[in-house]
């Protein structure tokens, strides 16, 4: 079974300034997808970022980036000029690319990772 | 993308008695999913819901506790039976599309037994 590691539950960043969220997950899969969902007090899941592992090169958001290392299985999360908007639960999460065999399509989350932005 | 619409929004439901969550998706999606956040926890998938077939129930998550419908391709209800403190909780639905990427989130329903 896949399982999702965060092992920061708190970060803490100044407004402006780089953070960076750690994430790291196993699985027996060479081909899968990962994801950071941002949940702010609202509760809504909102999309920050997403990854395919065969891909090489890493996924860019704006002012969200991931380092993804497949042989590591590590997949980071930087937020750059960090923005009081930024605050929430950040969740990693990984979704199997077999569809329908073995595998639902459903996400796997980590335990999240709450972080403050400090003005 | 899918905008997905919970009922309600909140509850306070006493113990024993059963609350029933709506979902509705504005358009048609093959699967759909249940999750549970409890406080200050991550989501936990409680089942999954594909239409014209029985949900499939994650480990530690029974059919008679948690009853699911999915009477079409835009609707499912998830009941939360005999309810106890323990499960006050976030119960999410979300909707997976075509492609892998796609998996939309309701606004969640926050329920508090007492």
């Amino acid at each position: 079974a896949q399982t999702v590691t965060q092992s920061q539950p708190e970060m803490s960043v100044q407004e402006a300034e780089t953070v960076t969220l750690s994430c790291t997950y196993d699985t027996s899969e060479s081909d899968y997808y990962l994801f950071w969902y941002k949940q702010p007090p609202s509760r809504q899941m909102i999309l920050v970022i997403r990854q395919e592992a065969y891909k090489q090169q890493n996924a860019t958001e704006n002012r969200f980036s991931v380092n993804f290392q497949k042989a590591a299985k590590s997949f980071s999360l930087k937020i750059s000029d960090s923005q009081l908007g930024d605050a929430a639960m950040y969740f990693c999460a990984y979704r199997s690319a077999r569809w329908g065999v073995g595998s639902q399509g459903n996400l796997i989350f980590g335990k999240g990772t709450k972080l403050s932005v400090k003005p | 993308s899918a905008v997905i619409s919970q009922k309600p929004s909140r509850d306070i439901c006493q113990r024993g008695t059963s609350l029933t969550i709506q979902c509705q998706v504005d358009s048609q999606v093959t699967m759909m999913f249940w999750y549970r956040q409890q406080p200050g926890q991550s989501l936990t998938l409680i089942a999954t819901a594909n239409q014209g077939s029985e949900a499939t129930y994650e480990s530690g998550f029974v059919i008679d506790k948690f009853p699911i419908s999915r009477p079409n391709l835009t609707f499912s209800t998830l009941t939360v039976s005999n309810m106890s403190p323990e499960d006050s909780s976030i119960y999410l639905c979300s909707v997976g599309g075509n492609g892998p990427y796609e998996q939309y989130f309701g606004p969640g329903t926050r329920l508090t037994v007492t």
